[in-house]
């Protein structure tokens, strides 16, 4: 079965300072990847994906990821975060058992320091 | 566009009640799936439907059932309510057809259920 692994539960960055989120996937064939937002109170915003082409992938609000085979992962980045990027950040990888099923991580919390 | 809606926002329920919560998905849209979020367990699928078939389910109690109506609107259904069902439930529309891209969906704010 597909899996997620977030392997950081907080993380804090100065305002302004680049951010990178990691995520790791465990899926035998080519995955498909998303990252989620969820601001508290809310639901979950996508912010890209990745299913097949480039590896680098763009997203919105200036975020970004790559993907790299070899080493399943799908970390996300962002070059300076603000103030309004704190919430929380999930990976997610669609499932192989049919339909539309996501198989979530646990999500990275990330507080931003002025 | 309209995105995607969920009702009740809040609800609070006493054990042993049951409850049924409502999605409407985005237009065009016939993927509905439900999701379950806890601070312990994270977020955990329920179930999914298309086109008024249930399509996959997560491993979680007959108590939870759904059903998906021609419009493409869903309703998830909790019998017998116990404490540990207190969660955010999210709802997540998708297209699955036309060209649409496998598993891309977007999620409606949620419903806060409270069981007391």
């Amino acid at each position: 079965a597909q899996s997620v692994t977030q392997p950081d539960i907080h993380i804090t960055v100065s305002e302004g300072a680049s951010l990178e989120l990691r995520c790791n996937y465990s899926y035998g064939a080519t995955p498909y990847l998303f990252w989620y937002v969820q601001s508290p109170g809310q639901g979950l915003q996508l912010l890209l994906k990745y299913f097949s082409g480039d590896t680098l992938v763009q997203g919105i609000k200036g975020f970004e990821a790559e993907f790299k085979r070899s080493q399943s992962s799908f970390n996300l980045r962002k070059p300076s975060v603000h103030w309004s990027d704190a919430a929380e950040y999930f990976c997610a990888v669609g499932a192989s058992d049919g339909g539309n099923k996501l198989v979530f991580g646990a999500g990275t919390i990330l507080r931003v320091k002025s | 566009k309209a995105g995607v809606t969920q009702t009740p926002r809040y609800l609070i329920k006493t054990r042993g009640q049951q409850v049924t919560l409502s999605c409407s998905p985005i237009s065009g849209h016939r993927s509905v799936s439900w999701y379950q979020q806890t601070p312990g367990q994270g977020l955990q699928f329920l179930f999914e439907y298309f086109s008024e078939t249930q399509r996959n389910k997560g491993n979680f109690p007959g108590r939870f059932s759904g059903r998906q109506f021609s419009n493409s609107r869903s309703e998830m259904n909790v019998s017998t309510l116990e404490l540990g069902d207190s969660a955010l439930y999210l709802c997540a529309s998708g297209r699955t057809s036309g060209g649409a891209n496998p598993y891309e969906q977007y999620f409606g704010p949620g419903t806060r259920l409270t069981v007391t």
